[in-house]
């Protein structure tokens, strides 16, 4: 069981180039996640899922696109790279229901020059 | 949404039972209360959840209130590795249209 996966662990950009962060998960899990956590700060929701072909918006969704084609797949693209968002990126998957424990993946380190 | 008060930090002495406080005044009696850790450089992990009585497992114990407006998660012999951000969190009984959101949370910090 792999759980949450990310790639890439690490990446460069330069601005206004576009990127797609990868997230897979093995478990089967209807809710995914991406959030994005700058130093010393917590987590922001960006995007969210429910399940394949249903996505919705968080807390700080500029600048980034989702979609949801399958069960165990959910990028993050960003369209138009810039400074603002050098961040480490998180992917969570769990069931929908309230009692479910959310899994995490290792984060993709971005950095935008 | 319902939210969560948790204090920005806490500190302990090594071996010695931690108590981290969250209060949630505006819970419903749908609302799971769930913990999670964020350990330095690493994605956050799951630590444990409730809805109304108390809860043991190997990580912590979760001690809800009888009106479900506080929570306390006791981590009962800190270590070094126990130093993390921590956490609370509700989840609505169906959260296929609730997202995971995540407060400030309280950063622990273990003294050897």
């Amino acid at each position: 069981n792999a759980g949450v996966t990310q790639t890439p662990k690490f990446q460069v950009l330069k601005t206004g180039q576009s990127m797609t962060l990868q997230c897979a998960q093995d478990m089967n899990h209807e809710y995914m996640s991406w959030y994005r956590q700058d130093p010393g700060m917590g987590l922001r929701l960006i995007h969210y899922s429910v399940g394949a072909g249903i996505t919705d918006q968080g807390e700080v969704p500029n600048g980034y696109n989702v979609s949801r084609s399958t069960t165990e797949d959910f990028p993050l693209r960003l369209l138009s790279a810039a400074p603002s968002q050098t961040s480490v990126y998180f992917c969570a998957s769990s069931y929908t229901q309230g009692r479910a424990e959310a899994f995490f993946g290792q984060g993709t380190r971005l950095t935008v020059v | 949404d319902a939210k969560t008060t948790q204090p920005n930090s806490m500190e302990s002495n090594e071996e010695e039972p931690v108590h981290l406080p969250c209060n949630h005044s505006t819970i419903s009696g749908t609302d799971y209360i769930h913990w999670y850790r964020q350990l330095p450089s690493q994605g956050p992990e799951y630590v444990i959840h409730g809805l109304t009585s108390n809860v043991n497992n190997r990580m912590a114990s979760l001690v809800i209130a009888e009106d479900r407006k506080s929570s306390t998660l006791i981590l009962h012999r800190a270590t070094l590795r126990d130093a993390a951000v921590y956490y609370c969190i509700l989840r609505h009984y169906y959260s296929g249209n609730t997202p995971l959101v995540f407060g400030k949370g309280t950063r622990l910090s273990v003294i050897a």
